[in-house]
């Protein structure tokens, strides 16, 4: 069955540094989003992804973070100067229409 | 700010009991609607969706929606331990080109066996 991968699993970063969240959506999906989840809270909307372009993103995606895709496949999340804040859960997501496919998540712990 | 509650819980019910997860949406514009299962330290999974207003049934699982009084729940038939998990409550407001859901807190279920 096709799914969404992500990688890192983990990631462990220091306060101030960069790094960026890989998201392999389903093949035939056309909308791609990325959410957050800080431990104990609930799944924020950050970005969504369509024809290129960003279609809508939230307070929380700030110019901290941008996303692309490089290719016919990847779809990535950069967070620019990571601040502790930053911890959480990211997942991405992808659909065809309506209906959403969560990837198995990034935990990126902010140091 | 468009909201969407759900008791947080949690819920805890014997194995073979029917399971009841309620949730409400503020956005009268809210098209779709979700139940998602999350595993603690895992990814929401979708279990079911409904868009029309009545009942929804997939196996042991019956999505209800109530537009006029914005109030969507699941039931959960024969609850297993296997089904004790964090319940997410999603709603889309769909149209342009994103469908982008917005989630409760979600319901956490204890099925005791």
């Amino acid at each position: 069955e096709p799914e969404v991968t992500q990688t890192p699993s983990h990631q462990v970063t220091q306060m101030g540094q960069e790094v960026i969240l890989r998201c392999v959506p389903i093949s035939n999906h056309l909308y791609f989003y990325w959410y957050r989840q800080i431990l104990g809270q609930k799944v924020e909307f950050l970005v969504s992804f369509y024809n290129n372009e960003i279609s809508e993103k939230s307070e929380i995606f700030d110019d901290q973070f941008s996303v692309e895709r490089p290719d016919g496949s990847n779809f990535t999340l950069k967070i620019r100067s990571t601040k502790l804040e930053d911890s959480a859960m990211y997942f991405c997501a992808s659909s065809l229409t309506v209906e959403l496919f969560f990837g198995s998540g990034t935990q990126l712990s902010v140091l | 700010q468009k909201e969407v509650e759900q008791n947080s819980g949690p819920l805890s019910v014997p194995e073979g009991a029917i399971a009841s997860l309620n949730c409400t949406y503020s956005d009268r514009g809210s098209q779709s609607f979700f139940w998602y299962r999350q595993y603690s330290g895992k990814s929401p999974e979708l279990i079911m969706s409904i868009y029309s207003n009545g009942d929804k049934e997939d196996g042991r699982f019956t999505a209800q929606l109530n537009k006029a009084s914005q109030y969507v729940s699941l039931l959960i038939r024969d609850s297993q331990p296997s089904d004790s998990a964090t319940y997410l409550c999603a709603v889309n407001r769909s149209g342009g080109s994103n469908y982008k859901l917005t989630f409760g807190k979600g319901t956490l279920l204890t099925v005791n066996p």
